[in-house]
């Protein structure tokens, strides 16, 4: 069975950091690219950044809300991927869900996230 | 716009179709993927690409797609399709984004 299962979250207060986990079984994770979302409380999904599998360079992108903030990165070996969350702020206060990355290229190409983990809440207060 | 919009709240009678519609210019030129959220639960795919149904999702689920609208149809909803719905594509710099969502209420 495919499973995403995420890791790490907690109370903590604003300008601290924090890590997630996001521990995969099932698949060959170093296959895959690995995005994080988050949802805040009452809120819709927002996209956090991905990671790109080796064999895309395994390089990485962010959301602007994120950017220079957050760093995600993968260990292939331990199939687990990571979001460090630093100088936290309050409105950072969401459920972190990591998912599956899937792409198709073509004429009209789409990508999809498939399985999502039951998610970690992460609560920035002091 | 660059922004995918979806109406709040949709109800449907059970047993009867809805379409639920995620409007904006990147669905011109990608296929949208929608996601089912319950109350408590991680969003669940239910539909990707043209017209694709992960493993398990029933088949009174389907997309489609026309200009920048994308639509998810439930033909003969059912008490258990109650859900939040959310539309996924890209923004202009290629990066993923979501619609707002659309709350399903069944009747």
């Amino acid at each position: 069975e495919v499973q995403l299962v995420e890791s790490g979250g907690g109370l903590v207060q604003p300008g601290r950091s924090l890590r997630l986990s996001c521990t995969a079984s099932g698949f060959t994770f170093g296959d895959y690219a690995m995005s994080w979302f988050r949802q805040a409380p009452g809120k819709g999904l927002e996209w956090v950044g991905f990671i790109r599998s080796k064999a895309y360079g395994g390089t990485t992108e962010y959301a602007a809300s994120v950017k220079g903030r957050f760093t995600i990165s993968r260990d292939d070996s331990k199939s687990i991927a990571y979001l460090q969350m630093n100088s936290l702020k309050t409105e950072d206060t969401a459920v972190y869900y990591c998912t599956r990355d899937h792409t198709r290229t073509g004429s009209r190409p789409y990508n999809w996230f498939d399985p999502w983990g039951q998610g970690t809440l992460v609560t920035v207060s002091s | 716009s660059s922004e995918l919009t979806q109406d709040p709240a949709v109800s449907v009678a059970l047993g009867q179709t809805v379409r639920i519609t995620c409007q904006g210019d990147s669905l011109r030129s990608y296929y949208a993927s929608w996601y089912q959220q319950k109350p408590g639960q991680a969003p669940v795919l239910v539909i990707y690409g043209k017209n694709n149904r992960p493993s398990g999702i029933p088949d009174r689920f389907s997309g489609s797609s026309s200009g920048n609208t994308a639509s998810l149809t439930i033909t003969g909803a059912q008490a258990e399709d109650e859900a939040d719905y959310y539309c996924n594509s890209r923004d202009s710099s290629g990066n993923p984004q979501f619609g707002g969502g659309t709350k399903l209420t069944v009747l």
